[in-house]
């Protein structure tokens, strides 16, 4: 195990339901992230946090909402999701979101929306 | 701007014979280098990263990485390529200046018995 975990595992979710994902990560990193994985498409990094705040929001739907509420926890909020947005959901946490510190990644939320 | 060339999206070989999964990258100053791999159903796994220094770099399993800056390649080699190495690998680059990982399409590896 990677010291990263990810609840649920798996979600199906219609258009109009509001869920959320969990993101616990154990290893004592400064850092974490969300990233989107479709099938044969590049990792998509959604965002990044950095002791709590947000570094980045890669232009994300504003459906999702992510949370940090301590450097441990990563929630990503969803709400009116589109079919599109079915995908595996990765949270990541790595030292420091700069210099060459490699992340950690969960397992992931495999979502579907129906 | 970075990004990441996968070229194959498929690599299959024998057990016990080398396997190779190329890399090329593109970044605008000194770039940080990683690879992953991804089983089923499983996040991804750090395998091994150039930051700097030798250019050869050694990681888990048994898999190493050669960086090539002339070439702007990183590829991933493994000498006896395993059944259990069969899976879908990641290449990832980041500019030094930059904070963002930016990762390949992926390609999978069969190795058959």
């Amino acid at each position: 195990e990677t010291g990263v975990t990810q609840t649920p595992r798996h979600l199906v979710m219609g258009m109009t339901n509001k869920k959320s994902l969990k993101c616990e990560q154990h290893l004592g990193h400064n850092a974490m992230y969300w990233y989107k994985q479709s099938a044969k498409k590049p990792l998509e990094l959604m965002f990044v946090y950095s002791l709590e705040e947000r570094v980045e929001n890669n232009s994300v739907p504003s459906r999702f909402s992510p949370e940090c509420p301590n450097s441990s926890h990563l929630f990503l909020h969803l709400h009116t999701l589109q079919p599109e947005d079915s995908a595996l959901y990765l949270c990541a946490s790595s030292e420091s979101w700069t210099g060459g510190y490699e992340q950690y990644f969960g397992p992931g939320t495999r979502l579907t929306v129906t | 701007a970075q990004s990441v060339a996968q070229p194959e999206d498929q690599v299959n070989v024998a057990e016990g014979n080398p396997l190779t999964v190329k890399c090329t990258y593109s970044v605008s100053g000194n770039p940080y280098l990683f690879w992953y791999v991804q089983y089923p159903n499983r996040g991804l796994q750090f395998l091994l990263k150039y930051i700097t220094g030798d250019n050869l770099v050694k990681g888990s399993y048994g898999f190493e990485a050669e960086f090539n800056k002339s070439q702007t390649s990183f590829h991933l080699k493994k000498p006896s390529a395993l059944v259990s190495d069969s899976a879908l690998y990641f290449c990832a680059v980041r500019d030094r200046d930059d904070y963002k990982l930016s990762f390949g399409a992926g390609t999978t590896v069969t190795v058959r018995a």
